[in-house]
């Protein structure tokens, strides 16, 4: 039982455009959303996270977009670089699960 | 000065074979992780040590076990490797009641 679910396995974007990335969940009880950067080779590196209290966080060009009642969230990239060519993951946590649960992930391919 | 180091980083072996993979951080956390991603690219929470103590077991075969000698380090010892256990492993570490995990490169193994 899939409870993270990341729908499109990769997306094409060309440089100083915006990457939209979608995750979808189940569990009602989660705490925390966080989106997880990962290269070949190396291990995921955090990147975002918002709170399941608020519907937006945004760090520079990364903002996080959360929609309680569509159990949906979304990672906006603004202005694309070539740089974050990258799988990102969507994960959830539960402070009384104390784990993190990932979705399959997404391969952002940013073009010049 | 690596955070969360895990070895070896990559590990071929046969079947039947025992191994092990070490994983130390230098963060000065108190919950370590182990994760499996399968070929499918799916992370998944195999373990979760709080302080030593075994706080998560998901469902892994018996033939692993997680050692924790101190809250820096938390090892993985697989017995009777079987082909399905290729994966790449990760371990991660992060400071219980936050949410904010950190990872290893992880390890790649191998079973022929």
């Amino acid at each position: 039982d899939q409870q993270v679910k990341q729908n499109s396995p990769s997306l094409s974007v060309q440089e100083g455009r915006i990457s939209i990335l979608n995750c979808d969940y189940t569990n009602s009880m989660f705490d925390y959303f966080l989106w997880y950067k990962k290269y070949p080779a190396e291990g995921p590196t955090f990147l975002i996270s918002i709170s399941s209290i608020k519907d937006k966080n945004e760090d520079g060009r990364f903002t996080v977009f959360l929609n309680k009642s569509a159990k949906h969230l979304s990672l906006h990239i603004v202005p694309s670089q070539p740089g974050d060519s990258a799988v990102y993951f969507c994960a959830a946590f539960t402070g009384g699960g104390n784990k993190l649960t990932f979705g399959t992930g997404t391969q952002l391919k940013v073009e010049l | 000065d690596t955070a969360v180091s895990q070895t070896p980083k990559y590990l071929v072996t046969q079947m039947g074979n025992d191994k092990s993979i070490k994983c130390e951080q230098n963060l000065g956390h108190d919950t370590m992780y182990w994760y499996k991603q399968d070929s499918k690219k799916f992370l998944k929470i195999m373990f979760s040590y709080n302080n030593k103590e075994l706080i998560i077991n998901e469902t892994v075969p018996n033939r692993f076990s997680p050692k924790s000698p101190d809250k820096a380090h938390l090892n993985l010892h697989i017995n009777s490797l079987e082909l399905g256990d290729s994966a790449v492993y990760f371990c991660a570490s992060s400071q219980r009641g936050l949410t904010e995990a950190f990872f290893g490169q992880g390890t790649r193994l191998t079973v022929v």
